[in-house]
């Protein structure tokens, strides 16, 4: 069983609709949360993220923590064409480990 | 600008060769990584290291290999060993006491 699982689409949606992207995780020692964005040849950039269970928003996006369930989501509100890309959740169990990812999510929003 | 500089954007090695890849950073950051990327298979870890002079195998680490002379560099070397090197290769880096890592723009690798 991978430490991390997500569903890797491909995920097709009209603009302007709500996206939900979901991460599974089996480690609970796993404390620090981040979602990245990755288009098509390029390096990924960090989009969001979180330490503690709950909500966080910036702009059209939330992330969402529920260690009780380990179980981490990213909303994408009125979606954009321009939100098409690949978004990978990453996780840590502290500053000194490295990241684990998933395997990404390919998102394609359709004007 | 801060930020890591990966280089070059696309490579081309023939069957048996060495290739280096390069990344830099001027972030002023510890910790420095390098991922392949497959399709449908996300980032894997090749090397990490976390001071100068010092570097740990991630979960692919045969075939490659990498120096920490400086800490603004951390170059990853593509062996004639890593028997199928054709991938994306992102460098990372990430400050002391930071959790979340920052990615050049990758170097394509490709086998002819």
């Amino acid at each position: 069983q991978k430490e991390v699982e997500q569903d890797p689409g491909p995920l097709s949606v009209p603009e302007g609709a709500i996206v939900s992207l979901n991460c599974t995780y089996s480690n609970s020692a796993f404390q620090y949360f981040m979602w990245y964005r990755q288009y098509s040849r390029k390096g990924p950039e960090l989009l969001m993220y979180t330490y503690s269970s709950g909500n966080k928003e910036d702009g059209r996006f939330t992330a969402q923590v529920d260690k009780s369930s380990k179980y981490i989501s990213l909303f994408i509100r009125d979606s954009q064409p321009s939100d098409s890309a690949t978004y990978l959740c990453a996780l840590t169990s502290g500053s000194a480990r490295q990241l684990t990812f998933g395997s990404g999510t390919q998102l394609t929003v359709l004007p | 600008d801060g930020g890591i500089t990966q280089s070059p954007k696309y490579l081309f090695r023939k069957e048996g060769q060495n290739v280096t890849l390069s990344c830099e950073q001027n972030l002023n950051h510890d910790a420095m990584y390098w991922y392949r990327q497959d399709p449908g298979q996300g980032l894997r870890l090749i090397y990490y290291s976390q001071i100068v002079n010092d570097f740990q195998k991630g979960d692919i680490a045969e075939g490659y290999s990498v120096s920490r002379e400086k800490k603004e560099s951390f170059p990853l070397t593509v062996t004639s060993a890593q028997k199928n090197p054709t991938a994306f290769y992102l460098c990372a880096s990430k400050g002391q006491g930071g959790t979340e890592a920052f990615f050049g723009q990758g170097t394509r690798l490709t086998v002819v």
